[in-house]
C-alpha cells in the first residue's frame, strides 16, 4: 500500500491549545494535501502544498512540509470546538499531478469547551 | 452550482446483486475519483478518471467497474455485491492542478 501513515491516531486537547498532527509517506510526491471529516460528512479539503513548497498559511492552518523526511505537519492554533472533526492528509505521488490521491489514515482531533 | 452529487445515500443489497452508485459534478472538472471509507482504514481509492474516456485503477479496484462518457459523469458499478464492499463510498472530483478535490456526501452500503 502507497498509504502514509499519520500520527497521532487520536488526539485531545483544550479550547485555546495548538493541535498538531503530522504526516509521513513513502515515496516522492509531487503534492500533499489536507482535508477535514466532521462525523458522518463528507471531506472539506483545507490546504495543499505543492513539493517545492515548505511551509503555507490559511487563516488558523499551518502546514509545513520536509521532503527530505518524507513528512508533513499540520498545525490547528487557537482551537475551537468546531475543530472537533477527523484530519487526513493525502498525497499524489510522483513527479506529475496525475489526480490519483493517496490518503493516510487519519487524525481524530477532540477539542474539549 | 450543486457541486459533487452522489446518490443513492443509503442503499442495502442482498448478496449477488449489482447496483451503479451515482456521481455527478457540475463544475467540469478533469478530475474524478471514487473511494470507499472502512472504520479504521481511512480512505482508499477504487478507480479514478483524468478526463473523459479515460479511467484506471486505485487501490482495491476488484469488484467494481467505472466508466467516463462524460465530464459530469462518473458511475461507480459494483457487478455482484460481497458483504465485504459493506462500506462509505465517496466521490470526488477536481480541476487538474488545481487546489484539492470536493467531495460528496457519501453513500453508506450495506451488503446482507
Amino acid at each position: 500500500s502507497q498509504q502514509g501513515e499519520e500520527d497521532p491516531q487520536a488526539l485531545s486537547i483544550q479550547e485555546g491549545e495548538n493541535a498538531t498532527m503530522n504526516c509521513s509517506y513513502k515515496t516522492s510526491i509531487n503534492n500533499l494535501q489536507w482535508y477535514r471529516q466532521n462525523s458522518g460528512r463528507g471531506l472539506v479539503h483545507l490546504i495543499l502544498i505543492r513539493s517545492n513548497e515548505r511551509e503555507k498559511h490559511s487563516g488558523r492552518l499551518r502546514v509545513t512540509l520536509d521532503t527530505s523526511k518524507k513528512s508533513s505537519s499540520l498545525l490547528i492554533t487557537a482551537s475551537r470546538a468546531a475543530d472537533t472533526a477527523s484530519y487526513f492528509c493525502a498525497t499524489v505521488y510522483g513527479s506529475s499531478n496525475t489526480g490519483k490521491l493517496i490518503f493516510g489514515q487519519g487524525t481524530t482531533l477532540q477539542v474539549k469547551p | 452550482n450543486a457541486g459533487v452529487t452522489q446518490t443513492p445515500k443509503f442503499q442495502v443489497l442482498k448478496t449477488g446483486q449489482s447496483m451503479t452508485l451515482q456521481c455527478a459534478q457540475d463544475m467540469n472538472h478533469e478530475y474524478m475519483s471514487w473511494y470507499r471509507q472502512d472504520p479504521g482504514m481511512g480512505l482508499r481509492l477504487i478507480h479514478y478518471s483524468v478526463g473523459a474516456g479515460i479511467t484506471d485503477q486505485g487501490e482495491v479496484p476488484n469488484g467494481y467497474n467505472v466508466s467516463r462518457s462524460t465530464t459530469e459523469d462518473f458511475p461507480l458499478r459494483l457487478l455482484s455485491a460481497a458483504p465485504s464492499q459493506t462500506s462509505v463510498y465517496f466521490c470526488a472530483s477536481s480541476y487538474i492542478g488545481r487546489d484539492g478535490y470536493t467531495f460528496g456526501s457519501g453513500t453508506r452500503l450495506t451488503v446482507v
